[in-house]
């Protein structure tokens, strides 16, 4: 048990949907964090949050939103995705920020049709 | 449960000099090991990755790996250190649990290498 949780695992949507990406740390972290990992391509950093503010967003589109209402909850939402955006989104938390990156959650698969 | 000891928080080094940055792991399962660097203000960028074939990986600038199971080390090295190479290194585990085929990663701690000139 990791204590990130995120949902849905899958998702399939077209380019004129709007959805949201949902996580959920229970460990009592101050820091969550969204990634993106591409095929071929490294684990990028996409949003970084400390205390429920955003204290960074690495040049994202702006049809990535993030959200964090507190500090256990993290949400993306997502809208006019191109198929390029076709990715495993990942979520993580650590105790602070800056810090280790200690915990990721398993991902959610999204697939942009 | 799986998790990462990155031995050491810092390590010095002069340029042209040899590089070892040492990982060790536990894991229930047969697991991915990955090492990553972090240059400052920028993103994570894989360096390397063992997935059960070869045990010595080798990976980008001149960096290469040797998965040891008996000592469950995962260490980092290079021949010749570049100034360039100056960066946080982190040492990631990834594992499918067999039960659910839940995959987690967990980070190390990091490693800040400084090269000297």
């Amino acid at each position: 048990e990791t204590g990130v949780t995120q949902t849905p695992r899958h998702l399939v949507m077209g380019m004129t949907n709007k959805k949201s990406l949902k996580c959920e740390q229970h460990l009592g972290h101050n820091a969550m964090y969204w990634y993106k990992q591409s095929a071929k391509k490294p684990l990028e950093l996409m949003f970084v949050y400390s205390l429920e503010e955003r204290v960074e967003n690495n040049s994202v589109p702006s049809r990535f939103s993030p959200e964090c209402p507190n500090s256990s909850h993290l949400f993306l939402h997502l809208h006019t995705l191109q198929p390029e955006d076709s990715a495993l989104y990942l979520c993580a938390s650590s105790p602070s920020f800056p810090g280790r990156v200690a915990d990721f959650g398993p991902g959610t698969r999204l697939t942009v049709l | 449960a799986q998790s990462v000891t990155q031995l050491d928080s810092h390590v010095s080094v002069s340029e042209g000099t040899p590089v070892l940055l040492r990982c060790n792991y536990s894991s229930s399962y047969s697991p991915s090991l990955f090492w990553y660097v972090q240059h400052p203000n920028k993103g994570l960028q894989l360096l390397l990755k063992y997935t059960s074939a070869a045990t010595l990986v080798k990976g980008i600038n001149g960096f290469e790996a040797e998965f040891k199971k008996s000592e469950t080390s995962f260490h980092l090295t290079k021949p010749s250190a570049h100034m360039s190479d100056a960066a946080e290194y982190f040492c990631v585990v990834s594992e499918a649990f067999r039960d659910t085929g839940r995959r987690a990663l967990t980070f190390g701690s990091g490693t800040r290498l400084q090269v000297q000139p």
